[in-house]
């Protein structure tokens, strides 16, 4: 059972650069979530899914575009990457009515 | 709207010192109050959830935290820090049934001979 897996783990882009990071999930959550980890300023939400077929915007969405492709993937997507994206990227998972997320190991992204 | 806080952003402990970490929430209907703990270089694992059961809720690890609604206060102790429990630790909120987590700063744990 793997749980939330992302891909890459690691990327570096130059400025302008596109790039989709991957999440999947394979305990039949209802919900995904997009988090980005900054120094100091613990996890702030991108973008969530709260069911197949539906995204909404979190605390800091400009710059990105989400895909729920299907149940179990959930994609991020930076058109056109700045440096102030350089970060590390966690997707999450839960089920609607328990409560607990469930991290992937998370994508450290550098833009230069 | 949900915010978390932490007192702290590094706290220090002798190994076999309790252990206290601090997490203040506001949130305008009762809410579900999670702490997460997170190891270098990897993602977060769940250390205790509080869904509105009992008030003091134990964890993983030895880990327990009491939940205070006059005092909005959800804090973490262990009564006997271990040099295993390095990690940054993070409190978490949300409303409605767990999903749109509102995450603290998050609270680095150091732990000395």
């Amino acid at each position: 059972n793997a749980g939330v897996t992302q891909t890459p783990k690691f990327q570096v882009l130059k400025t302008g650069q596109s790039m989709t990071l991957q999440c999947a999930q394979d305990m039949n959550h209802n919900s995904m979530y997009w988090y980005r980890q900054d120094p100091g300023m613990g996890l702030r939400l991108i973008y969530y899914s709260a069911s197949e077929g539906t995204t909404d915007k979190g605390e800091v969405p400009n710059g990105y575009n989400v895909s729920r492709l299907n149940k179990r993937e959930f994609s991020l997507r930076l058109e056109s990457a700045a440096p102030s994206q350089t970060s590390v990227y966690f997707c999450a998972s839960n089920h609607q009515a328990g409560g607990e997320a469930f991290f992937g190991q998370g994508t450290r992204l550098t833009v230069v | 709207a949900q915010s978390v806080t932490q007192l702290g952003s590094h706290v220090s402990v002798s190994e076999g010192a309790l252990v206290l970490l601090r997490c203040n929430y506001s949130s305008s209907v009762p809410p579900y109050l999670f702490w997460y703990v997170q190891y270098p270089n990897q993602g977060l694992q769940l250390l205790l959830k509080y869904t509105s059961a009992a008030t003091l809720v134990k964890g993983i690890n030895g880990f327990e935290a009491e939940f205070k609604k006059s005092e909005t206060s959800f804090h973490l102790t262990k009564p006997s820090a271990h040099m295993s429990d390095a990690a940054e630790y993070f409190c978490a909120v949300s409303e409605n049934y767990g999903q749109n987590f509102v995450f603290g700063p998050g609270t680095r744990l150091s732990v000395l001979p």
